[in-house]
């Protein structure tokens, strides 16, 4: 059975400090995908980020940037100088090749950037 | 090329009546997802399509959902007599392949009375 755990609720930031939400997927498939989703209050998930299995480089895309470690299952995604625009929920989700492209998401994790 | 669309973007409705969704998705995107989110939950996953067929759905939706995507291009998603516990965020995406990014629209937020 596939699974994603952000066990981070809400985290409350000051604007420019960093903040780093957690991601722990388990799945038994030796190829799969996970991916970063961020939900403004409008409510519509914006795509972040696509990683696949065999691909553990790490990656930076401007003040936002992810650690993926297959050893410890976790694809982490740290944003860095925030800023208030920042606020949103922030889902991690996992593909597995044999669920017909379906997306298994973690629970969100919300964050809240104060000036 | 425009994003998924989804309508109505709200429904307020009253228990035992039926309601009705449309999603567009990208056009020539071949693949398009239901997906429904509960306050404070992550989405979770109804059914799919690819092109007109429906090849899964989920335990989630019961004899009182059903899924259209007649022509490979929108889809609609019914709800027949609606009970409060339907009340939620109901989400469209579509791709143009597997394992491709899923591209969500804004959603159709429901409230049962």
């Amino acid at each position: 059975a596939q699974k994603v755990t952000q066990a981070q609720t809400e985290i409350s930031v000051v604007e420019k400090e960093d903040v780093t939400l957690d991601c722990v997927y388990e799945t038994r498939d030796t190829t799969y995908y996970l991916f970063w989703y961020k939900q403004p209050p409008s409510g519509e998930l914006v795509f972040l980020i696509r990683r696949n299995s065999f691909d553990e480089q790490n990656e930076i895309s401007g003040r936002y940037s992810w650690n993926f470690q297959k050893s410890t299952s976790s694809f982490n995604f740290t944003i860095t100088a925030s800023q208030v625009v920042d606020s949103a929920v922030y889902f991690c989700a996992l593909m597995t090749t044999d669920s017909w492209g379906k997306l298994q998401f973690g629970a969100g994790t919300q964050v809240v950037v104060t000036p | 090329d425009t994003g998924v669309s989804q309508n109505p973007r709200h429904k307020i409705t009253k228990r035992g009546q039926n309601v009705t969704f449309r999603c567009d998705p990208i056009s020539e995107h071949n693949r398009l997802y239901w997906y429904r989110q509960t306050l404070g939950q992550g989405p979770e996953f109804l059914t799919y399509f690819q092109n007109e067929a429906q090849l899964e759905k989920s335990r989630l939706l019961s004899d009182r959902f059903s899924a259209e995507r007649p022509k490979g291009s929108f889809s609609t998603l019914e709800i027949q007599r609606t009970e409060q516990g339907d009340s939620a965020m109901y989400l469209c995406a579509s791709t143009g392949g597997q394992p491709d990014t899923q591209y969500f629209g804004p959603g159709t937020r429901l409230t049962v009375l």
